[in-house]
Parts: C-alpha cells; sequence; structure tokens
C-alpha cells in the first residue's frame, strides 16, 4: 500500500496570507489525525476527522480549520498567517477510530512564514 | 502540560550498546505507542502497548509499561548508527479521543 502522502512539501508564506494543506491517507484508513510541530512545543494535535466528520479538535485557535472529503482525503487551512505558525505540519491515518490502532505519519510539510 | 515526558532527552551511545528510553506519563491510559522521526521526516510506529500489558518485544525493541508507577522504557539493544532518531512516547488516556506525544528523546548512535 502506498503510505500517507502530504503535499507540498515545503511552503514559505508570508504574514497575513492563508495556505492550504493536503494529506492523502493510506487506502481504506477513514480516520484521518493533523499535528503541528514545532521545537518549544513539540508535537500538539490539531484535530482528527472520520468519515468527512470532525471527532475532535486540538486548542488551536479558529484561523486553523480542516476538513475531510469523501474519499478520506483531508485538507488544513490557516488563515491569517503568523510567524508562530512556522512548523512542521503533520498528517497522520489510522485504521480505526479511537486511538487502538497506530498513527501512519506522512513527511509533513514544512511551513515557514516570513 | 504534556502528559508523556521522555527521559533522558538526549542520548549518545556507541554502535553495538544498548538504549534506553524512558516515558513518564501523569493520567491514566489506555495504551501507550513509540514512534521515531528521522530528522524532517514523519513518525513511524514502533510498537503499541496496552494497559493490561506488561512487556512486548519487536525484533531489537522491547517496551515495558509500569501502569503502577505510570511509566514505560524502550530499550533497543545492539544499536546501529541507522537508529540515530527522536522518539517519542505517544499516551491515550480511557476517554481520550487523541493521542498525546512527549517532547521526544534524541538518539545519536555513533558508529
Amino acid at each position: 500500500k502506498a503510505g500517507v502522502t502530504q503535499t507540498p512539501r515545503y511552503l514559505i508564506k508570508t504574514r497575513g496570507q492563508q495556505v492550504t494543506l493536503s494529506c492523502s491517507p493510506i487506502s481504506g484508513h477513514r480516520s484521518v489525525s493533523w499535528y503541528q510541530q514545532t521545537p518549544g512545543q513539540g508535537l500538539q494535535f490539531l484535530f482528527e476527522y472520520f468519515s468527512e466528520t470532525q471527532r475532535n479538535k486540538g486548542n488551536f485557535p479558529g484561523r486553523f480549520s480542516g476538513r475531510q472529503f469523501s474519499n478520506s482525503r483531508s485538507e488544513m487551512n490557516v488563515s491569517t498567517l503568523e510567524l508562530g505558525d512556522s512548523a512542521l505540519y503533520l498528517c497522520a491515518s489510522s485504521g480505526e477510530v479511537g486511538g487502538s490502532s497506530p498513527l501512519h505519519f506522512g513527511n509533513g510539510t514544512r511551513l515557514t512564514v516570513t | 502540560s504534556q502528559q508523556g515526558e521522555e527521559d533522558p532527552q538526549a542520548l549518545s551511545i556507541q554502535e553495538g550498546e544498548n538504549a534506553t528510553m524512558n516515558c513518564s506519563y501523569k493520567t491514566s491510559i489506555n495504551n501507550l505507542q513509540w514512534y521515531r522521526q528521522n530528522s524532517g521526516r514523519g513518525l513511524v510506529h514502533l510498537i503499541l502497548i496496552r494497559s493490561n500489558e506488561r512487556e512486548k518485544h519487536s525484533g531489537r525493541l522491547r517496551v515495558t509499561l509500569d501502569t503502577s508507577k505510570k511509566s514505560s522504557s524502550l530499550l533497543i539493544t545492539a544499536s546501529r548508527a541507522a537508529d540515530t532518531a527522536s522518539y517519542f512516547c505517544a499516551t491515550l488516556p480511557p476517554y481520550g479521543q487523541n493521542f498525546v506525544f512527549g517532547p521526544g528523546t534524541r538518539l545519536s548512535v555513533l558508529p
């Protein structure tokens, strides 16, 4: 099976702009989670989607949003970018919800906000 | 604050030696997982241990779980340079819906 695919791999944006990141999960996986990774805060949970519904959301401002399509592909959007949004954004898919099976991560999108 | 905390933050060993990393957590858990991350890439799942298990093995990896002490350890035996990476523990609280990751241990295996 192909792994989790995230696009783009790198992204440079300026403050105030918005950005959309894409994630294609492993075939058959319907759960997709997003994490933000920074040197200072580590891995922080953003949100999880299952069957096009957001199941859970982390403690991030409303500028961070996401959605999932009927084919399980997911996108996350960050509006009004701030310097502090610079991070590695990781997407993970899972065969089950509720954490009973492992997360399969993509290689992430490295976002730099200048 | 983080649910899981790995210890040590960084570890440097010679090839062939064993590496031990520890993870402590604060609340009860459903299960605990260990992941590896090579620089700038995604995390790779290593092993999952459930709250009713005490020890699991996978190849050169051995994970223990002590729920009374709220701690877990990851042992990598006969380490190789390719084991150089950051290692994270992730915990799932009993009624939680998402994993909580610790800050990680950076392991360097010197040839």
